[in-house]
């Protein structure tokens, strides 16, 4: 299993709250993801980092905020929570951007907003 | 742009039976080809991929090859076990791209 632990793996929040969610990496791989799974949207991707501090939009930005302050840490922030972003969270690495080189997931972190 | 459809499910089968999940994409270039297996409650697991045409990919009795002119990279398995029953993911990647393009999912249930 690639290690990547997401913290916290269950949460509860109101909306117009903050809630930020941890990945944590020990592979060293340069690149980490953010995306969101929802019943028939499949996997979408938020954000995305190719190094430290170097973060970029995915397709479905809107709302949510990344940082990487060291290579090991990536974490996303939503700004003010919605129903809209009650969702699973899944924290993505991969060693590099070469098609053939695997993307590797996390456990997930549930996310209930009420 | 990119895309992968999925052979709509849920499938159920019983076990020891023949699995075929269907998977075709469209892409530019040349992408490499996924298969990620999902359980309940947990996080996505690659199942074996293929970066070229021709090539196939196996694990756990599973396989899939890469055929470039059906542009297909559907998923087989021989004798299926309960332990299978799961959501499998066919996904593309092209180079440079920073995200895999996955399909819908297909939920799969496998009875004794």
């Amino acid at each position: 299993d690639a290690g990547i632990t997401q913290s916290p793996r269950h949460k509860v929040t109101e909306t117009g709250t903050p809630v930020t969610l941890r990945c944590h990496q020990t592979e060293n791989h340069r690149y980490m993801y953010w995306y969101r799974q929802d019943p028939g949207h499949g996997l979408r991707l938020i954000h995305y980092s190719y190094g430290v501090k170097d973060t970029d939009k995915g397709e479905v930005s809107d709302g949510y905020s990344v940082s990487r302050s060291k290579t090991e840490d990536f974490l996303l922030t939503l700004e003010s929570a919605t129903s809209s972003q009650t969702s699973v969270y899944f924290c993505a690495i991969s060693e590099s951007d070469t098609s053939g080189n695997t993307i590797y997931f996390g456990e997930g972190s549930w996310l209930t907003v009420v | 742009g990119d895309s992968v459809t999925q052979m709509e499910g849920p499938v159920t089968l019983s076990e020891e039976a023949f699995l075929t999940i269907n998977c075709t994409y469209t892409a530019t270039g040349y992408p490499s080809l996924f298969w990620y297996v999902q359980y309940p409650g947990e996080g996505l697991q690659l199942l074996l991929k293929a970066t070229k045409a021709d090539d196939k990919g196996s694990n756990k009795g599973f396989e899939a090859t890469y055929r470039k002119e059906t542009t297909s990279f559907h998923l087989e398995k021989g004798s299926v076990q309960v332990s299978d029953s799961a959501v499998y993911f066919c996904a593309l990647r092209t180079q440079g791209a920073q995200k895999l393009v996955f399909g819908q999912g297909t939920r799969l249930t496998i009875n004794p």
